[in-house]
C-alpha cells in the first residue's frame, strides 16, 4: 500500500519559469491537502481539495498559485512566474472523506515533499 | 481561530538526558485533534502520535510520552534518555471537526542531541 507520493522530489526553477509539484495521495483518499515550509518555519496549509473541487484555499496566495485535483491522475500544484520568495518546501497530505476508526494517525498521511529552489 | 504555540526554538541536551517539548494550543471547538511531528534533517514528516480532545490520558510508546491537559490547553511531549537519532525539528498541530483534514502548526522546536 503505497503512501502519499510526491514528484519531484527536487525542483529547480529560474525566475519567471513555472513550477509544476505533483502529489498522487494514498489508495483510497479522496482528499488532498498542499503545505507550505518556507526556511526555518513551520508547516502553512496552503489549499483543501477533493477530486474536482476545491474545498478550502484560504492559504492560497492570491496570485500565481493553483491547485486541481482532476478526477484522474494526481493533484497539482502549479506556480507561475516563480519569484526567489516561492523557494520551499511543499507537502502534501491525503485523507479518506471520513475518520477510519482504529486509524492511529487519523487517516492522515504526508508525503516526503518537494524542495523548490527558485535561482 | 486555532493557534498553536511551541514557545521553544531550539533545545540542546546531551545524550540519555530527557527533553520535554511544550505545546500549548487555543480553539473554541470542544472537540479536535493534536498530533505531534518529527521532521528529521532528511525532511520528511514523521507522524508520531494523534490525541482526541475526549481522551485525555496519557500516552507512552517506548521512549515517548504525552502529556495531555485540556485545563491548561497543553499536549507536552517527553523523549526520555534521548539519543542522537532525536535530534529533529518537532511539530505540534491542532485540526477541529469543522476542518479536520486542516492542520494548524506550531513553529516547530529543534531538538539537538549530541554524544
Amino acid at each position: 500500500n503505497a503512501g502519499v507520493m510526491q514528484n519531484p522530489r527536487h525542483l529547480v526553477r529560474r525566475r519567471g519559469q513555472e513550477a509544476r509539484l505533483r502529489c498522487s495521495p494514498m489508495k483510497g483518499h479522496s482528499h488532498v491537502y498542499w503545505y507550505r515550509q518556507l526556511p526555518e518555519e513551520g508547516l502553512k496549509f496552503m489549499v483543501y481539495l477533493q477530486k474536482e473541487n476545491i474545498i478550502d484555499e484560504s492559504g492560497m496566495p492570491k496570485e500565481r498559485f493553483s491547485a486541481e485535483f482532476p478526477k484522474e491522475g494526481p493533484s497539482i500544484l502549479r506556480i507561475q512566474q516563480v519569484v526567489r520568495g516561492d523557494s520551499a518546501a511543499y507537502f502534501c497530505a491525503s485523507s479518506p472523506p471520513f475518520i477510519i476508526p482504529g486509524q492511529g494517525n487519523y487517516g492522515y498521511t504526508f508525503g516526503s515533499g518537494t524542495r523548490l529552489t527558485v535561482v | 481561530a486555532q493557534k498553536v504555540t511551541q514557545a521553544q526554538t531550539e533545545i540542546s541536551v546531551v545524550e540519555k538526558e530527557d527533553v520535554t517539548l511544550d505545546c500549548v494550543y487555543e480553539t473554541r471547538d470542544t472537540t479536535y485533534y493534536l498530533f505531534w511531528y518529527k521532521q528529521p534533517p532528511s525532511g520528511e514528516l514523521v507522524f508520531l502520535i494523534r490525541r482526541n480532545s475526549f481522551d485525555e490520558q496519557n500516552e507512552i510508546s517506548g521512549r515517548y510520552s504525552w502529556n495531555f491537559q485540556k485545563s491548561t490547553s497543553s499536549f507536552n511531549f517527553t523523549i526520555t534518555a534521548s539519543q542522537v537519532v532525536d535530534s529533529a525539528v518537532y511539530f505540534c498541530a491542532l485540526s477541529t471537526t469543522d476542518s479536520w483534514g486542516k492542520l494548524q502548526f506550531g513553529a516547530g522546536t529543534q531538538v539537538v542531541v549530541t554524544p
